[in-house]
């Protein structure tokens, strides 16, 4: 089975703090997202990767960074954390083929206070 | 603007009826896909079924099927005998194509379901 791992489930951050949410995938998927979570607005797309140090904005990119250095981790970084990146924060992979579905990790819950 | 709509927040339906959850989406491009996921209050995300837009035949996945029109640009989920268990939040997604390469998959906003005896 495809395992998506993200590092943490729980965390907690100050405002101004920079942070690291790593999601680590086990079975060479060229593509790789991160969502965040928000109740009544769904999953929205912060970035993606389709290939190893290439990177796309999503929809809603403001505030974040990634990095993908390695095909299996996708990083995403919140430069300066503001209250408002409080979320459920999902980072999902797949392979690059049409039909191919997306593998979540179980996703980390991010406080910043 | 708004890629993928769907417009109920939430539903009800009774066990061992027959429920849709609408999708609809907003595209130009002819090659794309759609998909349904569940996530249950366990917060994993299940996929449940996928329609590519050149598939000729609706995509059915056991009591999962999708009512695709094209030309409308719906994609409803239709649960055929409801469970208990099918109780979880329903998001519709959308597979885009990048020209560059790659593929940019957008959700929509959900319908929470829940199933009464």
């Amino acid at each position: 089975d495809v395992k998506v791992t993200q590092s943490s489930r729980y965390l907690v951050k100050r405002t101004g703090e920079k942070v690291f949410l790593e999601c680590v995938q086990d079975m060479d998927h060229e593509n790789m997202f991160w969502y965040r979570q928000d109740p009544g607005l769904g999953l929205r797309l912060i970035y993606f990767s389709y290939d190893v140090k290439m990177k796309e904005k999503g929809d809603i990119p403001e505030g974040y960074s990634v990095s993908r250095e390695k095909k299996e981790r996708f990083s995403l970084i919140l430069e300066s954390a503001s209250t408002n990146q409080t979320s459920m924060y999902l980072c999902a992979s797949r392979l690059g083929l049409s039909r191919a579905k997306l593998f979540f990790g179980s996703g980390t819950q991010l406080s910043v206070l | 603007a708004q890629k993928i709509t769907q417009t109920q927040p939430g539903m009800f339906v009774q066990e061992k009826e027959a429920v849709t959850l609408d999708c609809t989406y907003d595209t130009s491009d002819p090659s794309y896909g759609l998909f349904w996921y569940k996530q249950p209050s366990s917060g994993e995300m299940i996929f449940l079924i996928y329609q590519g837009s050149y598939d000729q035949q609706n995509a059915t996945e056991g009591r999962y099927s999708l009512n695709f029109q094209k030309a409308r640009k719906s994609a409803n989920l239709v649960i055929s005998a409801s469970q208990l268990g099918d109780s979880a939040m329903y998001f519709c997604a959308m597979r885009e194509d990048l020209t560059g390469g790659g593929n940019k998959l957008t959700f929509g906003t959900g319908t929470q379901l829940k199933v009464e005896l």
